[in-house]
């Protein structure tokens, strides 16, 4: 499986909306609604923040959500907070306990 | 609280070996497959290798099969990955994560998927002469 394909970087101003991205050519992404996003901030561990295309774990505030069209999901974050930025990365299931990550999207709010 | 704490890493030469431990806390570790996922600083997360609850049943990447093996000890809550003939390109943090299962209705009945929904802070693996 190929990694999935996100921006290299995207930024937005505290209270505005960003959104990002994640394809693949036909990946598991455009088959099913298997896609999860996590947020990294500088060296701290992936925290889930999106499964299910659109689900949010408890915890996760609602500014966090997230879509799929064709083969390409997206995750939106509204009222951008400074403490929203980090590096988020999109993963979709294939089978059998396996995974593909995005090479990851450096949010920067300006 | 569910807890996965990993050690075993270190720095070691091009073609040695590794074994890594992730140890568990906090729920019914033999209820869930378990994985390991490295990343390089500034990249992406890989997934590298999972297993089942029972350990009966592992997967690995295409870029480490053969050299890894995963295994799990359900009786001392733990997980493994042997690592054997390291390059340079393994070098990374290695992360243990736990598999959550999500039930969905796939057309004609309901089918299991999985998220890796918790990891651990991870334990890094430097292959440098």
């Amino acid at each position: 499986q190929s990694a999935l394909t996100q921006p290299r970087s995207v930024s937005g101003s505290p209270g505005q909306s960003v959104t990002i991205s994640c394809s693949g050519p036909g990946s598991n992404v455009g088959v099913n609604n298997f896609v999860s996003w996590f947020q990294q901030h500088p060296g701290k561990v992936p925290q889930l923040i999106i499964f299910d295309v659109s689900k949010r774990p408890s915890g996760v505030p609602d500014r966090f959500s997230g879509s799929k069209s064709a083969n390409t999901a997206s995750l939106t974050i509204s009222g951008l907070r400074a403490e929203d930025e980090a590096d988020y990365y999109c993963c979709s299931y294939v089978d059998n306990y396996t995974w593909v990550f995005g090479g990851g999207t450096k949010l920067t709010v300006l | 609280e569910v807890q996965l704490v990993e050690s075993g890493g270190g720095l070691v030469q091009p073609g040695g070996s590794l074994r890594l431990s992730c140890a568990a806390s906090g729920f019914i570790f033999s209820s869930y497959a378990m994985s390991w996922v490295r990343q390089v600083p500034g990249k992406g997360p890989e997934w590298v290798a999972s297993i089942s609850g029972t350990g009966n049943s592992p997967y690995y990447a295409d870029s480490v099969r053969g050299r890894f093996t995963i295994s799990r000890d359900n009786s001392k809550n733990t997980l493994y990955l042997q690592i054997k003939s390291l390059r340079v390109e393994d070098t990374a943090l290695f992360y243990c994560a736990k598999a959550q299962p999500e039930s969905y209705f796939d057309g004609s009945g309901y089918s299991v998927h999985y998220n890796l929904d918790v990891w651990g802070k991870g334990t890094t693996v430097t292959v440098s002469s």
